[in-house]
This record gives C-alpha cells, structure tokens and sequence, in this order.
C-alpha cells in the first residue's frame, strides 16, 4: 500500500514561502508516475496546484501565478512544495497525492496538513 | 484554463439514485474522474476515465460524460455514500487538473 506523508510549518507569515514535504512509502519516487500537491481551504473545495513527473517535468495551476515550485529528491523518496509571497487566502489543507496522469485520476492520497497563514 | 460547476447539494433517500452533475464547455472532449470525501477524510478516487470503477469501489457507483455534462449515478444509495462529491476534468492539451465545485450529498 503506497503511502504518503506530508510535513511542514502550520503556520506561515504572510508574503513569506510555504515549505511542504511528501514522504513516499511502500513505493519509488523514481517509477512513471506524477507527483501533486492538492489544497482545501477549510470547508471549501478542492484545488489541484501542480504535479511533478518522476523524471522532473512539472505542471502548475496557471492561477497561482507562478508562485509555486514543486520539486522531487529520488535519494530521499520524497517531493516537496514551495509556495512563495503567501496571503490569507492560501490558507488551506494541503495534501500530496499520487497519479498516474492523463485521465486515470487520483489514486493515493496524503492525510493533509493544515497551513494557516496570519503575522 | 475552463470551470466545472456543480450543484452545492443534493438530498436522497436510502435506497434511491443520487445523480450528481458536472458541468462545462465541451466537458464530453475531455476525460472525468469522480471523488468521494467523508467528512474529516481525504478524498477517495470513485470513478475514473468518465465511466471506470477502481478496485474496492461499489458497482452502485457509476458515471457518464456527454456534450456539456457529466454525471455521477449512485444506484441504491446507503447511508454511508453521504459525503462532499467532486468531479475532476483533465485538459489532454495542457496536461492541466480542474476541480469541480463540489457537491455535499445527504441522505435522509
């Protein structure tokens, strides 16, 4: 059973960057598959921000402005997210998620960490 | 990118069909996955590819995807099938994910 993990501050300043890892178990980073990260903010819905391919190829919600940069680190087993000049609004349970592409969705997902952004 | 709109609720009875709709231009070009999330959970993949089922998911649970619309049918819904629904659109020419708004299902 794959499993993912993610870790991270709860708490960010406004306009400083928002720093998430995705712990991978049970299986490789390194196999065809993508990597996202996937936010709610609370009792709202859901809002896919991008994915990375294991090979490093990247895709991004063009909303976000290009504030978010998602990363891959094969040694470690694990990708990462940095969102950067963070608002209120990007307060949110953020999850990590797994996908094989294309059209066969979202298969494993992450338990979510909360990230409020408040000075 | 495009917008998938989705009505906020639905109300059904035990043992009814539930039919969740996803709308947005030319939704029936592009594939369509479904997600079910209970509340205080993470979302569970129900239908992926417009009308395919993963493993461990009901037969109850099924789904189609036409012209402007896609549809989400819960046959003989139960009890535990209440729970937030979204649909999930993928634009093969930009490779880009697009959510939709999310539909709260109660079953009463």
């Amino acid at each position: 059973q794959v499993r993912l993990q993610e870790s991270g501050p709860g708490l960010v300043k406004p306009s400083e960057t928002l720093s998430l890892t995705c712990a991978v178990s049970n299986f490789s980073i390194s196999e065809a598959y993508f990597w996202a990260w996937i936010r709610q903010p609370p009792g709202k819905g859901l809002e896919w921000i991008g994915s990375i391919f294991h090979n490093g190829g990247t895709y991004y919600n063009p909303s976000l402005k290009s504030r978010a940069t998602i990363s891959v680190d094969t040694s470690k087993n694990r990708f990462s997210l940095n969102l950067n000049s963070v608002i209120a609004a990007d307060t949110a349970l953020y999850y990590c998620a797994r996908h094989p592409g294309g059209p066969a969705g979202v298969d494993y997902w992450g338990q979510g960490t909360l990230v409020t952004v408040s000075s | 990118s495009f917008e998938l709109t989705q009505p906020p609720s639905l109300s059904v009875s035990p043992g009814q069909t539930a039919s969740i709709t996803c709308s947005g231009d030319k939704l029936g070009d592009k594939y369509i996955c479904w997600y079910q999330q209970r509340p205080g959970q993470s979302p569970v993949l129900i239908i992926y590819q417009d009308n395919k089922r993963p493993s461990g998911i009901p037969e109850r649970f099924s789904g189609s995807n036409s012209g402007n619309t896609a549809t989400l049918t819960i046959s003989g819904t139960q009890a535990m099938d209440e729970a937030d629904y979204y649909c999930q659109a993928w634009d093969s020419t930009t490779a880009l994910y697009v959510f939709g708004t999310g539909t709260k299902v109660t079953v009463l």
